[in-house]
Order: structure tokens, then sequence, then C-alpha cells
């Protein structure tokens, strides 16, 4: 079965880091497009950051430029999102997805607070 | 970033026929076409159409997709009282090198 497992969420105060992960099964993650979405409280969907496949090229939103990092673990089939100089702004239901947008994790939330 | 637009809201009875839509531009949908995604409040997003209008295995066939020129349409046949739920749109543009997605339209069954 082809699936897709969040973790790494957490609560913590502005200006800190966590480390969001993705673990795939079912099928090889490093063959596909892979990206990071998330969704405010209340509110719609926002794409955050996408790897293409083997990692050579990695793309982020405005908003997170120089603070989130993207990449993955082919030995692990994992990908990972790195997450630094956390605002208020930032919290929100993080989702990973294979970048056909096929297939969706059931996402992990952060919350930045003081 | 811009991103697509879809109305807000949609209503219609049961057993009807809804039409969403979406409207990009030449270099998001009108190049690589628009997935489609169903969300029901506090569970994840689900695709119903990807890709060319491909739909996913274990999607109802009361879903379809469609594209002309910039804008992509999803049409729900014989809508049920599950059908009613958040319904969102992306696409890759090839010239800004971003996913945009649409803000979402929620659709409510009569």
């Amino acid at each position: 079965e082809v699936q897709l497992v969040e973790s790494g969420g957490g609560s913590v105060q502005p200006g800190g880091s966590l480390r969001l992960s993705c673990a795939a099964s079912g099928f090889t993650l490093s063959a596909y497009w892979m990206s990071w979405v998330r969704q405010a409280p209340g509110k719609g969907l926002e794409w955050v950051a996408t790897i293409k496949e083997g990692g050579s090229d990695k793309y982020y939103v405005d908003s997170v430029k120089g603070r989130f990092t993207i990449s993955t673990d082919n030995a692990k089939n994992l990908m990972s999102l790195q997450i630094n100089s956390l605002r208020a702004e930032d919290t929100a239901v993080y989702y990973c997805a294979r970048s056909t947008m096929d297939v969706w994790g059931q996402g992990t939330t952060v919350t930045v607070s003081s | 970033q811009a991103g697509l637009t879809q109305p807000p809201s949609v209503s219609k009875g049961l057993r009807q026929t809804a039409t969403l839509t979406c409207t990009g531009n030449d270099n998001n949908i009108g190049n690589q076409g628009a997935v489609w995604l169903q969300q029901h409040q506090g569970h994840p997003p689900k695709a119903l159409s990807y890709r060319n209008n491909n739909r996913p295995s274990g999607i109802s066939e009361r879903f379809s997709a469609s594209r002309s020129g910039s804008t992509a349409s999803l049409t729900i046949t014989g809508l049920q009282p599950e059908d009613e739920a958040d319904y969102y749109c992306s696409a890759w543009d090839t010239i800004l090198t971003v996913w945009v997605f649409g803000g979402g339209t929620k659709l409510t069954v009569l």
C-alpha cells in the first residue's frame, strides 16, 4: 500500500526549530518529486516546498526561504523539512505529498507560541 | 506568488450535479493541468484527479475533471451528503517554479 506518514511536529516558542519527517512506504520516494504543504487553522492549503526526484533541485514559497530546508534520505525512504526561526504564522498542520499530489500523509501539527 | 481562483462556495441539491471551477493562466493550468483535492473537516486532503485528469483508484466515477485552456473544472454527479466538503485545485507553475493552490470551494449539499 502506498502511504506517507509524517512525524516531528510539536509546540515551540518563536525563534525555535523543528525537524519534520515523512516516511514513505509502497513506493521509492527518490523517484518522485515530493512536497510539503501546510494548512493554518481555519485556512486553505499553502504549498511550502518541493524537492525534485534525486534531490537535485529544491523550491520554496517566498515566506520560508532561508528558514526551511527540504531534504531526502534515500536509504531510509524518508523526506524531511528542517524548520528554523519559527514564527507565529508558521503555525499549521504540515502535510507531505507525492508531487503529483495523488498521495498525502495524515499531517503533523506545528504550533508556534510564547 | 499568485494563486488560482475558485468560487468560495457552491450549493446544490441532493442527487444534482455540481461543477466547480478553477482559473489559472498559461503557465500553470494551461500548461500542466490541475489537481483536484477533497478535504473533509479534520481530515487530510484526498486527491480526486491529477495529471491530465487521471482518477486515483478508489475514487468514484461520479467525480470527473476536465480542462479548457487555463480553466479546470471538477464535475460531481449524483450529489450525496458525503460530498459536502472543501475542494481545492492546484497546479505547478512552470515559470514561477512553485505549486499554486486555489482558495478552496466549500460545497454544500442541500
